[in-house]
């Protein structure tokens, strides 16, 4: 099973509100990511959380606020973004270390639209 | 700071035909990771197919199939006997060997499959 779950799949939000983006895997794998991707572009990454701790932050914006509760869960908080912050966000795992073929490969869940208006 | 490049923004092949995707990279290391990612439209990003720098067989997967030039950086797919269904965005992505958490995507090509 190679399945990385988000929800919800579309969010409309204002630039006031505050929302959540909810992320989950059940392969045990101990990376985990956060990318923002616009329409006919590459994902960008935004976060990467190694065994639950943040490794990587790509400068992004404090409105965005990643949190990572357990080995499986990825949560990122939004706070007043602004319009050109809409996008689809992908979450994405991966095995820490080489586990067989699938060892370091990068695995995608469907993403939520994001529109912030 | 690794670099990958896709020169092909867009391509078309017709159904049952043969294409190629471009792909190259550049890195100073010797150990990694390459792989080929497809994204439909509104659909979510696949892993196409996989290839570890340090073995020198082409990685192949049904229909899909890499030319992986080490000493060039070259990295391209073929896909074989195309269908409706490979129409799609097409990423190139690298990763680093044990040491590296991050993938590096190239700026992906529009494959158009014509019937």
């Amino acid at each position: 099973d190679t399945e990385v779950t988000q929800t919800p799949k579309h969010l409309v939000m204002g630039m006031t509100n505050k929302k959540s983006l909810k992320c989950e895997q059940h392969m045990g794998h101990r990376a985990m990511y956060w990318y923002k991707q616009k329409a006919k572009k590459p994902p960008e990454l935004m976060f990467v959380y190694s065994y639950e701790k943040l490794s990587i932050n790509e400068s992004v914006p404090s409105r965005f606020s990643p949190e990572c509760p357990n080995s499986s869960l990825l949560n990122l908080h939004l706070h007043a973004l602004q319009p050109e912050d809409s996008a689809l966000y992908l979450c994405a795992s991966s095995p820490r270390r080489s586990t067989g073929l699938s060892g370091e490969t990068q695995y995608f869940g469907p993403g939520t639209r994001l529109l912030v208006l | 700071a690794q670099t990958v490049t896709q020169s092909q923004p867009e391509m078309s092949v017709q159904e049952a035909e043969t294409v190629t995707l471009s792909c190259t990279y550049d890195t100073s290391e010797s150990d990694y990771y390459l792989f080929w990612y497809k994204q439909p439209p509104s659909r979510q990003m696949i892993l196409v197919i996989r290839q570890e720098a340090y073995k020198q067989q082409n990685a192949t997967e049904n229909r899909f199939s890499v030319n992986f030039q080490k000493a060039a950086k070259s990295f391209s797919l073929k896909i074989s006997d195309s269908q409706l269904g490979d129409a799609a965005m097409y990423f190139c992505a690298y990763r680093r060997g044990n040491t590296g958490n991050q993938f590096y995507f190239g700026t992906g090509t529009s494959l158009t499959v014509i019937p």
